[in-house]
């Protein structure tokens, strides 16, 4: 089947370092993308790997490695703003332009 | 970067009755999505839209309860019919938009936030 595990709630301190998992488990793996969603609103994208690899974009990295079926998002220096809820997703073959969301991770930043 | 409008923003219905939500893309697009999400959960993906055909509905959601138009590569709309509590939800729609590597980039409406009594 498909699916993805990422952790339910991470916590941090602004103005720190945290890295948010996702490992998937996908017929036919596409890519891997990143949202952001803070509460009342609508999910925003923040990134998307194909490759393995690093992509950054500002305080925030995305990491691919396509062998272990794993990826992470990477925020850097951590602002109060960041706290949101950040899901990752698969584009999957099989399902022909759908993404194949991950349950999110709600990040709460302590000052 | 895509802009998409869609409203109502938020509805209190009662139960019994439908809703209409309406989706505007500023641009052509080829397929649109159209999401329910519980607060604090994940998005549920309810169909997908493409012009000029039916909607594709994934398992669990059917074209009598939920509706679908999309007249044209810029507009849609989702109806949620004969209203329960259980369909209380926050409503979503999005489409991808762009070329090439930023066409994985999904872009969504606002939001209709909706509440059945």
């Amino acid at each position: 089947g498909q699916s993805l595990e990422q952790p339910s709630e991470v916590t941090a301190v602004e103005g720190a370092i945290v890295q948010i998992n996702c490992t998937y488990q996908t017929s036919g793996f596409y890519g891997l993308s990143w949202y952001q969603q803070h509460d009342g609103g609508a999910p925003t994208f923040l990134s998307y790997n194909a490759l393995d690899g690093l992509e950054e974009t500002g305080r925030f990295s995305s990491f691919l490695s396509r062998s272990d079926s794993y990826g992470y998002l990477l925020l850097q220096e951590l602002q109060m703003k960041d706290s949101a809820s950040y899901f990752c997703a698969v584009r999957d073959l099989k399902s022909n332009y759908q993404l194949i969301w991950g349950a999110g991770t709600k990040l709460i930043i302590k000052p | 970067s895509a802009v998409i409008s869609q409203k109502p923003s938020r509805d209190i219905c009662q139960r019994g009755t439908s809703l209409t939500i309406q989706c505007q893309v500023d641009s052509q697009v080829t397929m649109m999505f159209w999401y329910r999400q519980q607060p604090g959960q994940s998005l549920t993906l309810i169909a997908t839209a493409n012009q000029g055909s039916e909607a594709t509905y994934e398992s669990g959601f059917v074209i009598d309860k939920f509706p679908i138009s999309r007249p044209n590569l810029t507009f849609s709309t989702l109806t949620v019919s004969n209203m329960s509590p259980e369909d209380s939800s926050i409503y979503l729609c999005s489409a991808f938009y762009g070329q090439g590597k930023t066409n994985e980039k999904l872009f969504f409406g606002s939001g209709t936030q909706l509440s059945v009594l």
